[in-house]
C-alpha cells in the first residue's frame, strides 16, 4: 500500500509570502503528526492531529504557522509571512490510533522549504 | 522535558565490520518507548528497531539489535555485518508512554553513519 505521501517534494519562496505544505497520510490512521528539522535546531515536533479532534498547538515555533486536518485525512501546515529562519525539511508522520505511545509512526519523504 | 543525546555526530566502518551508535536520555517517566530510525539522503525516516521500556529483553531485528540499559538510561545501536545500504543519519528517539501521543517523538541530534568499501 502506499506510504505517507507529501507535496510538494521542495518549495522555493520569498520572505514574506505564505506557503501550504500538504501531508496525506497512509489510509487507515487516525494519528497525523508535523515535524520540522532544520540544522541548527536538528528535529522538532510541531503538532499532532488524532482524528477530528482539535490540536494541541503549543509546539508550533509561532503564531504564523498553522496546521488543519479536514475529514480525518489528509492535512496542510502553513506558514504564513515566511521568514529565513522557517527554511526547514518539514516531516509528516501517522500511525493508527494513539494508545500509550506504542505506536510506530510511518514517516513522509519531507517537503524542503527555502525562504530567499 | 525529557532529553536525547547522540554523542556521536560521526561513525565509520568498514563493509561487514560491525558498528554500534550510543544514545542516552533523561526522563523521569517509567513507560516509554525507544526508537531508532534511519534517514538516507532520500530524507525519508525509516523505523529500524523499537524497544519497550518494560521489557527486560533486547530488541532485535536481523542485523540490528540494541542494548538497552534502564538504569543508566542508555539505548545504543549495534549493526552487525555493516553493508553499504546502511550509510544514513541515524536518529534515537523517545516517546512518552503517557500523554496519549501528543508529545510526538523527542529526538537527538544524530549521528552519520559511513561505511567504507
Amino acid at each position: 500500500g502506499a506510504g505517507v505521501s507529501q507535496s510538494p517534494s521542495n518549495k522555493v519562496t520569498e520572505k514574506g509570502k505564505d506557503v501550504e505544505l500538504r501531508c496525506d497520510p497512509i489510509s487507515g490512521h487516525t494519528a497525523l503528526y508535523w515535524y520540522r528539522q532544520s540544522l541548527g535546531q536538528g528535529l522538532e515536533f510541531l503538532i499532532y492531529f488524532q482524528g477530528n479532534s482539535a490540536p494541541d498547538k503549543s509546539g508550533l515555533p509561532s503564531d504564523r504557522f498553522s496546521a488543519e486536518r479536514t475529514g480525518g485525512s489528509v492535512s496542510t501546515l502553513t506558514i504564513q509571512r515566511t521568514q529565513q529562519e522557517d527554511s526547514a525539511v518539514y516531516l509528516c508522520a501517522s500511525s493508527l490510533a494513539v494508545s500509550g505511545g506504542q505506536e510506530t509512526q510511518y514517516f513522509g519523504p519531507g517537503t524542503r522549504l527555502l525562504v530567499l | 522535558a525529557q532529553t536525547v543525546t547522540q554523542s556521536q555526530p560521526e561513525m565509520s566502518v568498514q563493509e561487514a565490520e560491525t558498528v554500534t551508535l550510543s544514545c542516552t536520555y533523561d526522563t523521569s517517566e517509567s513507560d516509554y518507548y525507544l526508537f531508532w530510525y534511519k534517514q538516507p539522503p532520500s530524507r525519508q525516516m525509516i523505523l529500524v528497531i523499537r524497544q519497550e521500556a518494560y521489557k527486560q529483553q533486547n530488541a532485535t531485528e536481523n542485523r540490528f539489535s540494541v542494548n538497552f540499559q534502564k538504569a543508566a538510561k542508555s539505548f545504543s545501536l549495534k549493526i552487525s555485518d555493516s553493508q553499504l545500504g546502511d550509510a544514513a543519519m541515524y536518529f534515537c528517539a523517545y516517546r512518552s508512554g503517557t500523554g496519549g501521543g501528543a508529545d510526538g517523538l523527542t529526538f537527538g541530534k544524530g549521528t552519520h553513519l559511513i561505511i567504507q568499501p
